[in-house]
C-alpha cells in the first residue's frame, strides 16, 4: 500500500517556464512533509520541507503548497533552469522529528533549453 | 567535513553470500538510517537508529542486520545475499535535534545479487 504517490513518473518543461511536481498522500496522521532531489549516482539531498500547520512554504525558485483536505501536495519550481533536470522524491512523516519517512516514487524532471 | 560517506560503491555477491555494507558520518549526529531504492518504488526504510545502541526496524527489515556501537558507524549485514537484494542502498543521518526531517545521505551502494 503506497502511503505516498507521485503519479507523473517523468515531467519535461522549457527553461524559463514553471515545473510543477505533484504527491499525493493516503496516511492522515502524516504532519510533515518534505522534496528532496537526486542526480544520477549520487544520494538525495534535502530541497524543502513544510509542516502541515501552513499550507505554503517558500525557499528563493521553490514553494511548495499543503492541501491537507484533499491529502496533497506540490512543488513549484519558478523560474526552470536545465541545473533543475533531476528526480524529484515526495516524503512524509507522521511525527515532526520523526525517523521514519516514507517516500514516494520519484518523478524524473527533464528542463529544456 | 566528509558527511555521509559509503562503502563500497559497486558489489556484485552471488546468491547466499554474506556481506557489510559501511555507512560513516563526521557530523555527530544521533539519527541514521538504511533505504534501498528500487525503480518505481521510491526509497524504502530498511533499519534506523536513534542513537548508539538503540536501532529498530523500518519498513522493510527482513535479510538484513544493523547494529551501532559508535555514533559514527552503521554498517548494514545481508547475511545470505538473495537476488531480490538487487538495488541501490543509500545511508543517511541527521541531528537528533530542531524542528525538521532533514536527513543527510551517503553517495549510495549499488548491489547487485546473482
Amino acid at each position: 500500500d503506497q502511503q505516498v504517490k507521485q503519479n507523473s513518473p517523468s515531467l519535461s518543461v522549457q527553461e524559463g517556464r514553471i515545473s510543477i511536481l505533484n504527491c499525493d498522500y493516503t496516511n492522515s496522521m502524516f504532519d510533515y512533509f518534505l522534496w528532496y532531489k537526486k542526480y544520477p549516482a549520487e544520494g538525495p539531498t534535502f530541497l524543502i520541507s513544510i509542516s502541515s500547520i501552513k499550507d505554503k512554504n517558500e525557499d528563493g525558485r521553490f514553494t511548495v503548497f499543503l492541501n491537507k483536505s484533499a491529502k496533497h501536495l506540490s512543488l513549484h519550481i519558478v523560474p526552470s533552469q536545465p541545473g533543475d533536470s533531476a528526480v524529484y522524491f515526495c516524503a512524509a512523516s507522521a511525527l515532526q522529528g520523526a525517523q521514519k519517512l516514507v517516500f514516494g516514487q520519484g518523478t524524473r524532471l527533464t528542463i529544456n533549453p | 567535513n566528509a558527511g555521509v560517506t559509503q562503502t563500497p560503491k559497486f558489489q556484485v555477491l552471488k546468491t547466499g553470500q554474506s556481506m557489510t555494507l559501511q555507512c560513516a558520518q563526521d557530523m555527530n549526529h544521533e539519527y541514521m538510517s538504511w533505504y534501498r531504492q528500487d525503480p518505481g518504488m521510491g526509497l524504502r526504510l530498511i533499519h534506523y537508529s536513534v542513537g548508539a545502541g538503540i536501532t529498530d526496524q523500518g519498513e522493510v527489515p527482513n535479510g538484513y542486520n544493523v547494529s551501532r556501537s559508535t555514533t559514527e558507524d552503521f554498517p548494514l549485514r545481508l547475511l545470505s545475499a538473495a537476488p531480490s537484494q538487487t538495488s541501490v542502498y543509500f545511508c543517511a543521518s541527521r541531528t537528533g535535534t530542531g524542528k525538521n526531517n532533514e536527513q543527510f545521505f551517503g553517495p549510495g551502494t549499488r548491489l547487485t545479487v546473482l
